[in-house]
């Protein structure tokens, strides 16, 4: 158990829609990364937030945005979803440059 | 894009044997870390090494990291069945907020 959190394990939707992925992390991190795994494009950085402040961006669509709480908790939406956007969905977190730690993942399918 | 480069892609070999895997890269980096994920599901972290570190061990683990040539090896000893898995090497680059850049990962197979 890496001690991140993340809700729900499994999400199926249809096109269109919009859902939103939440990631608790570990204790005291205060980095929170987003990635994202498919089979075409393998593992992919998504976007970065640290104590709430967005720190970096990765190849993250513009349907795509996330947000960290004051409580560190951070989720990560995605709307007018296409079937392309099915996929792993982690969540890491991490205490500056150093072990990332990642959560069980959503899998997301969209239909 | 991808950072690192793995290989090989995939690796078959009998338990107790040792199992070697590459990773080469293209930029400077802080660190490079090595992740295992067991069919589709969540990433271990396996071990971290600094880019002023040269090797490092944990356990049936042996990473080392040449910054000159740009790439990272994992050695596993000793393999056992529950080894089998897919590994990534991954890259936290300089100036880059900490954000890992992965490969496309070794799947490994260890047959009993």
């Amino acid at each position: 158990d890496s001690g991140v959190t993340q809700t729900p394990k499994h999400l199926i939707t249809a096109t269109g829609q919009r859902v939103t992925l939440r990631c608790s992390p570990r204790s005291g991190d205060l980095s929170v990364y987003w990635y994202q795994q498919s089979l075409d494009q393998g593992l992919q950085f998504l976007i970065q937030y640290y104590n709430g402040e967005e720190r970096a961006k990765g190849n993250i669509l513009e349907r795509f945005s996330a947000q960290q709480f004051p409580d560190l908790h951070s989720e990560l939406n995605l709307s007018s979803l296409e079937l392309g956007d099915s996929a792993l969905y982690f969540c890491a977190s991490s205490v500056g440059h150093n072990e990332q730690f990642f959560g069980p993942g959503t899998r997301l399918t969209v239909l | 894009s991808q950072q690192g480069e793995e290989d090989p892609q995939a690796l078959s070999i009998q338990e107790g044997e040792n199992a070697t895997m590459n990773c080469s890269y293209k930029t400077s980096i802080n660190n490079l870390q090595w992740y295992r994920q067991n069919s589709g599901r969540g990433l271990v972290h396996l071990i971290l090494i600094r880019s002023n570190e040269r090797e490092k061990h944990s356990g049936r683990l042996r990473v080392t990291l040449d910054t000159s040539k740009k790439s990272s090896s994992l050695l596993i000893t000793a393999s056992r069945a529950a080894d089998t898995a897919s590994y990534f090497c991954a890259t936290d680059r300089r100036n880059q907020g900490g954000k890992l850049i992965f490969g496309q990962g070794t799947e490994l197979s260890v047959k009993p």
